[in-house]
């Protein structure tokens, strides 16, 4: 089956760091870009972070950039998010998600077709 | 960056109603970098079509996709009571991927 399994979430101070972790199987890890997303308590989704199967690429959101850092360990199947100077508006549920490629008829189309439950970060004093 | 753009905020209707989502995006873009995900309460989202028109895998032919340029639309055809949800479009631009603010699907 495949599946992505978050981990790390909890309770963190302003200005703390936490670190996430994103299990996958059931699929081969290491040829497929990652991201994640994330959701606060009642809002839609924001994607953070996108990272290609090698971490040659990565983006961030403007919201992100220059505290959070992706990595990776595909020997490990698994995908990192460290969390540095961490505010209040971090808190949220944090995703997952595989980064599929599809071509049809010479076309190719991209989506996130495979998602984590997600883990729950709260920053508040 | 291209921002997208959801209405109506939330849809109330009952079941067996067709339910029609708007995603309007704030410069055109290209149709094959749009995506549409439902996520139901509690639960993660889960992709519903890709490419503006294509359903993803096991989805039920009562969701279809359409649009191009700036203006796509989500369609459920016969709403059932399981279509209680929120749903998203997503951009895969080339250096980013927003997300639309959402559409919520009330089923009456």
């Amino acid at each position: 089956e495949v599946q992505l399994v978050e981990s790390g979430g909890g309770l963190v101070q302003p200005g703390g760091s936490l670190r996430l972790s994103c299990a996958a199987s059931g699929f081969k890890f290491s040829t497929y870009s990652m991201n994640w997303v994330r959701q606060a308590p009642g809002k839609g989704l924001e994607w953070i972070v996108y990272t290609s199967s090698s971490t040659t690429t990565t983006f961030y959101a403007d919201s992100v950039r220059g505290r959070f850092t992706v990595s990776r360990d595909n020997a490990k199947n698994s995908l990192y998010l460290q969390m540095n100077s961490l505010r209040d508006e971090d808190t949220a549920v944090y995703y997952c998600a595989r980064d599929e490629q599809w071509l049809v008829r010479s076309v190719f189309y991209y989506a996130m077709d495979v998602w984590g439950q997600g883990t729950t970060v709260t920053v508040s004093s | 960056e291209i921002v997208l753009t959801q209405s109506p905020g939330t849809l109330s209707l009952s079941p067996g109603e067709r339910a029609t989502l708007s995603c309007r995006a704030s410069q055109s873009l290209n149709s094959n970098f749009l995506a549409w995900y439902q996520q139901r309460p509690g639960q993660a989202p889960r992709l519903l079509i890709f490419g503006a028109s294509n359903r993803a895998t096991d989805i039920p032919d009562r969701f279809s996709g359409s649009g191009s340029g700036t203006d796509f639309t989500l369609t459920i055809g016969r709403l059932e009571p399981e279509d209680c949800a929120v749903y998203y479009c997503q951009h895969y631009g080339s250096s980013y991927r927003p997300f639309g603010g959402g559409t919520k699907v009330e089923i009456k």
